[in-house]
C-alpha cells in the first residue's frame, strides 16, 4: 500500500531563517506529486507541483521553492522566511489512474514564522 | 468565478439525523470528484471518489454527482459527533502536465450530541 511521509511535523521559525520541508512516498512509481498551504481558517492554496524529476510547476510567486531529486521525494524550501509563510504544509500525491485519479495527502507541516 | 464553491457553514444537525453537503463546479471538462472530511489540526482525509452521474454509497455516506448541472453532493446519514469536522470538495481535470485538483474552501460540520 501507498504512505505518504512529511517531516517535520511542527516547525517554529525566525523571520528571515531558511526553510526545509521533504515530502516521501512508498508503495508507488511515478506519482505525481503536489505541495499546498493551508493558513489558518483557510482553503487550501496550491504551491507547487511536479510530474517528474526535475520538473516543477508554480502556481504562485513567491520566495518559496521546490525540488524533486527522486522520483519519490519533493522538496519545499525558502531561503529567507516571512511572517506570512506561517501555515499547514501539505504534501499530496496522485497517480493516472483513470476513472479516479485520486489524490492522497501525507500528515502535513505546520509551520510558525515568528 | 471559483472552480469550486462550497457554503462555508457552519452546519449543524443533531446525531441521528442527516447532514447534507453541497457543492457546484465551473468547468464542465472535469472529470472525477471528491469528498475530503479534514479534523481541525489534521490533513484532508479522502473518504468518497465519484465520476459518473448518480449515487454511489459507502457505508453512511453517499455521494451524489449531477454533471448537468455542474453538482456535487455528500449525504451522511445517521450523523454521528466523530463526523463534526469541516468537509472539501475536490475537483479532477487530467491535463498533459498531470493531474490538475481543485478544492472548495470547505464546509464546517457540528453534529450535536
Amino acid at each position: 500500500s501507498q504512505t505518504i511521509h512529511q517531516w517535520p511535523a511542527t516547525l517554529v521559525q525566525p523571520v528571515g531563517s531558511p526553510l526545509s520541508l521533504e515530502c516521501t512516498v512508498e508503495g508507488t512509481s511515478n506519482p505525481n506529486l503536489y505541495w499546498y498551504r493551508q493558513a489558518a481558517g483557510r482553503g487550501l492554496q496550491l504551491l507547487f507541483y511536479s510530474v517528474g524529476i526535475g520538473q516543477i510547476s508554480s502556481e504562485v510567486p513567491q520566495n518559496l521553492s521546490a525540488s524533486r531529486p527522486q522520483d519519490r521525494q519533493f522538496i519545499l524550501s525558502s531561503k529567507k522566511l516571512l511572517l506570512s509563510d506561517s501555515g499547514f504544509y501539505l504534501c499530496a500525491w496522485s497517480v493516472r489512474a483513470p476513472p479516479y485519479n485520486e489524490q492522497f495527502f501525507g500528515p502535513g507541516t505546520r509551520l510558525t514564522v515568528l | 468565478q471559483k472552480e469550486v464553491e462550497q457554503n462555508s457553514g457552519p452546519l449543524s444537525v443533531p446525531e441521528g439525523a442527516i447532514a447534507s453537503l453541497n457543492c457546484t463546479y465551473s468547468d464542465r471538462v472535469s472529470q472525477s470528484f471528491f469528498w475530503y472530511r479534514q479534523y481541525s489540526g489534521k490533513s484532508p482525509e479522502l473518504i468518497m471518489s465519484i465520476y459518473s452521474n448518480g449515487d454511489k454509497e459507502d457505508g453512511r455516506f453517499t455521494a451524489q454527482l449531477n454533471k448537468a448541472s455542474q453538482y456535487v453532493s455528500l449525504l451522511i446519514r445517521d450523523s454521528q459527533p466523530s463526523d463534526s469536522a469541516t468537509y472539501l470538495c475536490a475537483v479532477n481535470r487530467r491535463a498533459n502536465t498531470g493531474n490538475q485538483f481543485y478544492f472548495g474552501t470547505g464546509t464546517s460540520l457540528t453534529v450535536i450530541p
